[in-house]
């Protein structure tokens, strides 16, 4: 199947600093992808859509100033969570749809934050 | 968007087969029917998709009955590996194809005892 690859896997950082997660899609193009949110022992929480070329769309209590997206090409979404703070630790997952398939929507494989 | 309603947890045995069933009473006509599995610390990976009636693939069983009304995922034989947990997704082919969201439920955590 098609490849979501997230980086970085993991990563620490201080409070009040910033932090970007890239989302590719390694052997198809994807117009949408999706960035969602995970606390422990929850489900995935969809946090934005992420449409090439425009605006991100943020779900209803997200602060989009705060979860950055740009999405600037086919293959390539990034989230940069800003001015981190410790609340925001959690595993952040993308999705992608490949444009020539119907049925399938493909996972990165997370990237976990933790804010010190 | 169809809600999706399903045991919290599971627990088997190797060797058994196990079977997660998710109901989903207000799915509509467009609507196809997603299992997704997830290990601690990973993305969702696809298992397996359908729309009615039994679909199978190398490694599991979707069984649909004829009102859609629910689904029930069939692991053969399951694995300690196969501890996970397992979301059912309902959703319009036209999300799909218009590049639409796709909401989780909260999931079956399967555990899987040797």
């Amino acid at each position: 199947g098609a490849v979501v690859s997230q980086h970085p896997s993991w990563v620490i950082c201080k409070s009040g600093t910033s932090v970007k997660i890239e989302c590719r899609s390694l052997d198809f193009q994807a117009t949408t992808m999706f960035w969602y949110r995970q606390f422990p022992k929850q489900s995935l929480m969809l946090m934005a859509t992420s449409n090439e070329g425009s605006k991100a769309t943020y779900e209803q209590g997200v602060e989009k100033d705060k979860f950055l997206i740009n999405h600037a090409s086919l293959t390539l979404s990034t989230l940069t969570v800003t001015s981190a703070h410790p609340e925001d630790s959690s595993f952040y997952i993308c999705s992608a749809r490949d444009v020539g398939s119907r049925t399938e929507a493909f996972f990165g494989q997370g990237t976990r934050l933790t804010v010190v | 968007l169809a809600k999706t309603t399903q045991p919290i947890s599971m627990d088997s045995y190797e060797g058994q087969e196990v079977n997660i069933t998710c109901s989903h009473n207000n799915i509509a006509t467009n609507d196809y029917i997603t299992w997704y599995q997830q290990f601690p610390s990973q993305g969702p990976r696809f298992i397996i998709q359908g729309y009615k009636t039994k679909v199978t693939n190398e490694v599991a069983s979707l069984f649909i009955p004829a009102d859609r009304k629910s689904s029930t995922l069939s692991l053969p034989r399951v694995s300690l590996s196969d501890t996970a947990v397992y979301y059912c997704l309902v959703a319009s082919v036209m999300i799909y194809n218009q590049g639409g969201k796709l909401i989780f439920g909260q999931g079956t955590e399967l555990s899987v005892k040797p």
